[in-house]
């Protein structure tokens, strides 16, 4: 049962554009919603995060959103540059205290075009 | 930035060896740290968290004799594969949480490709 999903496998966008990368989560006990992007060969590196009382989470670039009505968050870049191509995952986590497990989405693959 | 480092990188070893991967965290204390599996094409599967001084906790469905883990220190954990066979090849991935504050994100190390001849 895959409780986190990224529907794209996929995504290729030109350099200077908006890259919008989907996830969609079912288990209604996540709070806290992260996004990793993984080069090959390496640990994924923390980009952003979100917890479930905002809608939203803004650094630099990157942008989270969160509906939580519709269980669904997505990360925006914008503008998009080449060192963005990478695989992007999104982790979901219910935050009580001690309580860390993130459960990761299948990943999405980034190609930013110049 | 809070930084995990992972050794070895990568091991290729014959069926039946154990095999002990470490992850560190350089520059915080981690009371826990976090052990990963991924294969190819697919997700960061959660395998068991460790927490300095006591046993792992283990995902259902992991063999806790198969794959031990030792966090004798805020600063290191270990993974050992323990009699290893061709189907436990796979990425290995530690992470980190960078302090004692739960909204600390994860920190991962750059993981550990183990193939099993």
């Amino acid at each position: 049962d895959q409780q986190v999903k990224q529907n794209s496998p996929s995504l290729s966008v030109q350099e200077g554009r908006i890259s919008i990368l989907n996830c969609d989560y079912t288990n209604s006990m996540f709070d806290y919603f992260l996004w990793y992007k993984k080069y090959p060969a390496e640990g994924p590196t923390f980009l952003i995060s979100i917890s479930s009382i905002k809608d939203k989470n803004e650094d630099g670039r990157f942008t989270v959103f969160l509906n939580k009505s519709a269980k669904h968050l997505s990360l925006h870049i914008v503008p998009s540059q080449p060192g963005d191509s990478a695989v992007y995952f999104c982790a979901a986590t219910p935050m009580w205290f001690g309580n860390e497990k993130l459960t990761f989405g299948t990943g999405t693959r980034l190609t930013i075009i110049p | 930035g809070a930084v995990v480092s992972q050794h070895p990188s990568w091991v290729i070893c014959k069926s039946g060896t154990s095999v002990k991967i470490e992850c560190r965290s350089l520059d915080f204390q981690a009371t826990t740290m976090f052990w990963y599996r991924q294969f190819p094409k697919q997700s960061l599967m959660l395998m068991a968290t460790s927490n300095e001084g006591s046993k792992a906790t283990y995902e259902q469905g992991v063999e806790k004799d198969k794959f031990l883990i030792n966090h004798a220190s805020l600063t290191l954990s270990t993974l050992t594969v323990t009699s290893a066979h061709p189907e436990d090849s796979s990425f290995y991935i530690c992470s980190a949480r960078g302090g004692a504050d739960s909204n600390q994100p994860q920190h991962f190390g750059d993981g550990t490709r183990l193939s099993i001849l």
